[in-house]
């Protein structure tokens, strides 16, 4: 069975520092996508990103980053020099290749000003 | 282009009710998807529909269900409300090419159900 673990329920960072939110998965498919999602108060899910199982190249997208690691069954989200903008509920999810995800229990991230 | 779109986006209920929720996907997305989010469960998966056919299903009980239009847009019923039942319930559309889907799931705001 699918599972994601978010270990960190809550983070609290002042702003401008580096912070780091860790998934780990786990599945025994070897075709799956691994994804990043931002709920802000209103609600809706915001999509960060998506990675399939065959692309462990790291990405950066502006102050974000995510490293994606299946030999430790990790895809780590990091957001540098942090701003308020950043504080929300941010959750990682497993697809196993069909629509329909396996949610972490999400990581409540508050940026102090 | 216009996201995913949920009506109503908040509505009370009192226990025993039905209640019923649409969901338009983004346009050209095929596959619509459905979520429950409470503090103490978390996200959920509730149920798929592609074609107007459910293709996947959670472990929820019969008294949620779900359907879609062959415009794609769906809509979920849950009869003979629960106070557990209280919850916001996320819809998904996803881009499906050749019945295979690209990896593309996008969320809408939700709808915040209440059950007094």
């Amino acid at each position: 069975a699918q599972k994601v673990t978010q270990a960190q329920t809550e983070i609290s960072v002042v702003e401008k520092e580096d912070v780091t939110l860790d998934c780990v998965y786990e599945t025994r498919d070897t075709t799956y996508y691994l994804f990043w999602y931002k709920q802000p108060p209103s609600g809706e899910l915001v999509f960060l990103i998506r990675r399939n199982s065959f692309d462990e190249q790291n990405e950066i997208s502006g102050r974000y980053s995510w490293n994606f690691q299946k030999s430790t069954s990790s895809f780590n989200f990091t957001i540098t020099a942090s701003q308020v903008v950043d504080s929300a509920v941010y959750f990682c999810a497993l697809s196993e290749g069909v629509e329909r995800l396996t949610f972490g229990t999400g990581t409540r991230l508050t940026i102090i000003p | 282009k216009a996201g995913v779109t949920q009506t109503p986006r908040y509505l009370i209920k009192t226990r025993g009710q039905q209640v019923t929720l649409s969901c338009s996907p983004i346009s050209g997305h095929r596959s619509v998807s459905w979520y429950q989010q409470t503090p103490g469960q978390g996200l959920q998966f509730l149920f798929e529909y592609f074609s107007e056919t459910q293709r996947n299903k959670g472990n929820f009980p019969g008294r949620f269900s779900g359907r879609q239009f062959s415009n794609s847009r769906s809509e979920m019923n849950v009869s003979t409300l629960e106070l557990g039942d209280s919850a916001l319930y996320l819809c998904a559309s996803s881009l499906t090419l050749a019945g295979v889907w690209t990896g593309e799931l996008f969320f809408g705001e939700g709808s915040r159900l209440t059950v007094l």
